[in-house]
């Protein structure tokens, strides 16, 4: 079975700076998907990135950017130009590619921004 | 992205009845639904996984006789907490995966989520 480890439960940021959330999961797969999603206190769960495993190329979305480190197992989330309202709870998941395949969570990471 | 409608988002019942959530998806065929539990500050517990049309497959440990989800259609699930007790409190969220365009979507959308309090 695989998992997912988000081991630093709370990271803190200074407004406009970069921080950097780890994950790291386990599977024997050679082709799956990867994804960050953000829940703020509103409690929404939003997808922030993605990644599928096949692509060599670290995905980009605005100021979040991924380090997919396939052979490491590796899957950390920068976020750039920090701003209050990513402040939330973060979540890494993994996806098998099969239709009906389910999401594995880490536990999640709280960033808090300071002003 | 694609929008999943879940109601309600509060919900308070007594002790011993049964609340349904609604989870719908607005602009694409959900072929998949998928329902969590979620505590204070913890992850998303996976309860249980439905394909349209089909019966739904619980994670090990969740009671099907008191967790009924229907999935009947392709844009609209239920998730029915039966005789429900104060333990079952907590925040049920749904996700649906499924055909946007044509295509099969890689990524799940999520509901709002439903606070339930049972008192």
């Amino acid at each position: 079975a695989q998992t997912v480890t988000q081991s630093q439960p709370e990271m803190s940021v200074q407004e406009a700076e970069t921080v950097t959330l780890s994950c790291t999961y386990d599977t024997s797969e050679s082709d799956y998907y990867l994804f960050w999603y953000k829940q703020p206190p509103s409690r929404q769960m939003i997808l922030v990135i993605r990644q599928e495993a096949y692509k060599q190329q670290n995905a980009t979305e605005n100021r979040f950017s991924v380090n997919f480190q396939k052979a490491a197992k590796s899957f950390s989330l920068k976020i750039s130009d920090s701003q209050l309202g990513d402040a939330a709870m973060y979540f890494c998941a993994y996806r098998s590619t099969g239709a009906n395949s389910k999401l594995t969570f880490g536990k999640g990471i709280t960033l808090s921004v300071r002003p | 992205g694609a929008v999943v409608s879940q109601h309600p988002s509060r919900v308070i019942c007594k002790s011993g009845t049964s609340v349904k959530i609604e989870c719908r998806s607005l602009d694409f065929q959900a072929t998949t639904m998928f329902w969590y539990r979620q505590f204070p500050k913890q992850s998303l517990m996976l309860m249980a996984t439905s394909n349209e049309g089909s019966k739904a497959t619980y994670e090990q440990g969740v009671e099907k006789d008191k967790f009924l989800i229907n999935h009947a259609s392709l844009t609209l699930s239920t998730l029915t907490v039966t005789s429900a007790h104060p333990e079952d409190s907590s925040f049920y969220i749904c996700s649906a995966r499924g055909y946007r365009g044509g295509l099969n979507s890689l990524e799940a959308f999520f509901g709002q989520g439903t606070r339930l309090t049972v008192v």
